[in-house]
């Protein structure tokens, strides 16, 4: 049972553009939700995260809205750059032991 | 955010060997720490987390005699293939739990071929 789900496995956008990455989940017990954007043969990097008790969170060019209601985020990357053309895993987090639930996964490439 | 490496960083061995991979916190003290592989285009699967000084918790499915983890101190941890098969090949990421926080920081990964 996928509890985090990315459901573009793919994603391509001008650049200057907005990028919107979108993830569904399904454990309203989900407090913490993050994302990270990953180049092939490389670690994850943290990019932005946000609480729960929060609707909105801003740095940057990156901005993720929760909607809890609906039990959805989305990642709006905003002027989108060639350098922001990767992989981006949204991840959850409930309770106490910190670990994270991974979506799939969403490429996202920028075209010039 | 935290600094982690990993060593090696690509490793190539034969069936029936034994493997080590070191994830080390670079400027952080790391009382847990997680340990991934990621297969071709899929997602990260959590294979154990490490607390330092005690025995790791491994995920359903992850034999712990195989994949066996040390976390001896605050800035390492090992993760040791044992007897390693051709499907045990795979891409191996570790991360360090930022403190007081969900946040991972994330090793660059070690790319291991099993032949």
């Amino acid at each position: 049972d996928q509890q985090v789900k990315q459901n573009s496995p793919s994603l391509s956008v001008q650049e200057g553009r907005i990028s919107i990455l979108n993830c569904d989940y399904t454990n309203s017990m989900f407090d913490y939700f993050l994302w990270y954007k990953k180049y092939p043969a490389e670690g994850p990097t943290f990019l932005i995260s946000i609480s729960s008790i929060k609707d909105k969170n801003e740095d940057g060019r990156f901005t993720v809205f929760l909607n809890k209601s609906a039990k959805h985020l989305s990642l709006h990357i905003v002027p989108s750059q060639p350098g922001d053309s990767a992989v981006y895993f949204c991840a959850a987090s409930a309770g106490s032991n910190y670990q994270l639930i991974w979506g799939a996964g969403t490429k996202l490439i920028i075209k010039p | 955010g935290a600094v982690v490496s990993q060593h090696p960083s690509r490793v190539i061995c034969k069936s029936g060997t034994s493997v080590k991979i070191e994830c080390r916190s670079l400027d952080f003290q790391a009382t847990t720490m997680f340990w991934y592989r990621q297969f071709p285009k899929q997602s990260l699967m959590l294979m154990a987390t490490s607390n330092e000084g005690s025995k790791a918790t491994y995920e359903q499915g992850v034999e712990k005699d195989k994949f066996l983890i040390n976390h001896a101190s605050l800035t390492l941890s090992t993760l040791t293939v044992t007897s390693a098969h051709p499907e045990d090949s795979s891409f191996y990421i570790c991360s360090v739990l930022a403190g007081g926080s969900y946040e991972q920081y994330f090793g660059p990964g070690t790319r291991l071929t099993v032949t």
